[in-house]
């Protein structure tokens, strides 16, 4: 897990707040993702990027958006939180010169938006 | 459509017992299929993957699953449960013909070992 870091680990905001959760990764992989995470629903797809200029939109975009500053580090921001965006937040990464496309996964934000 | 099903939100066993997590999958070509595990406040560990070959893959920690393409299933299974593999368990899947290469999650089988 340390080769994917994920910041902050736990944050508290207001409605209304903007929010930015950041991710870095130093496996040298180019595809990174986002996903949020509630209970029994398992795990949503946000956004997903393959490389520096190349930035899609997952099944659950809408209040969200996305920066990816280098290969190495891929942000999400919520630009105006509501509460129905706490939940749980992963950021991944994979390397489809593996083959199989294995997501290797950081240690998650816990967001709360008041 | 790709989807991933895990039909027990809950799966207890007694430490010692085999144990088995199911998982059905739909997609429109051959699958490449994956096992993670969560445990509490941490992220998700890769266990397992199918690609090809043999239907029974082994996995991280004495975990197997077995691919069975007829039924279109890939369960979790450990001839012997821990009371530390008590965690939440996904399974995924992702279409070998998509270069998307995004991964379907299941949502998630909540496995209790008790001693």
């Amino acid at each position: 897990d340390a080769d994917v870091t994920q910041t902050p680990r736990n944050r508290i905001t207001k409605t209304g707040k903007r929010i930015m959760l950041e991710c870095s990764q130093t496996k040298g992989h180019d595809r990174m993702y986002w996903y949020r995470q509630d209970p029994g629903l398992g795990l949503r797809l946000i956004y997903y990027s393959f490389d520096v200029k190349d930035i899609n939109k997952g099944e659950i975009s809408d209040g969200y958006s996305v920066s990816r500053q280098a290969q190495a580090k891929f942000s999400l921001s919520l630009e105006s939180a509501i509460p129905n965006q706490t939940a749980l937040y992963f950021c991944a990464t994979s390397d489809p010169l593996a083959g199989a496309y294995e997501q290797y996964f950081g240690p998650g934000t816990r967001l709360t938006v008041t | 459509a790709q989807s991933v099903a895990q039909p027990e939100d809950q799966v207890n066993v007694a430490e010692g017992n085999p144990l088995t997590v199911k998982c059905t999958y739909s997609v429109s070509g051959n699958p490449y299929l994956f096992w993670y595990v969560q445990y509490p406040n941490r992220g998700l560990q890769f266990l397992l993957k199918y690609i090809t070959g043999d239907n029974l893959v082994k996995g991280s920690y004495g975990f197997e699953a077995e691919f069975n393409k007829s039924q279109t299933s890939f369960h979790l299974k450990k001839p012997s449960a821990l009371v530390s593999d008590s965690a939440l368990y996904f399974c995924a899947v992702r279409d070998r013909g998509s270069t998307l290469g995004r991964l379907y999650f299941g949502r998630g089988t909540q496995l209790t070992v008790w001693p």
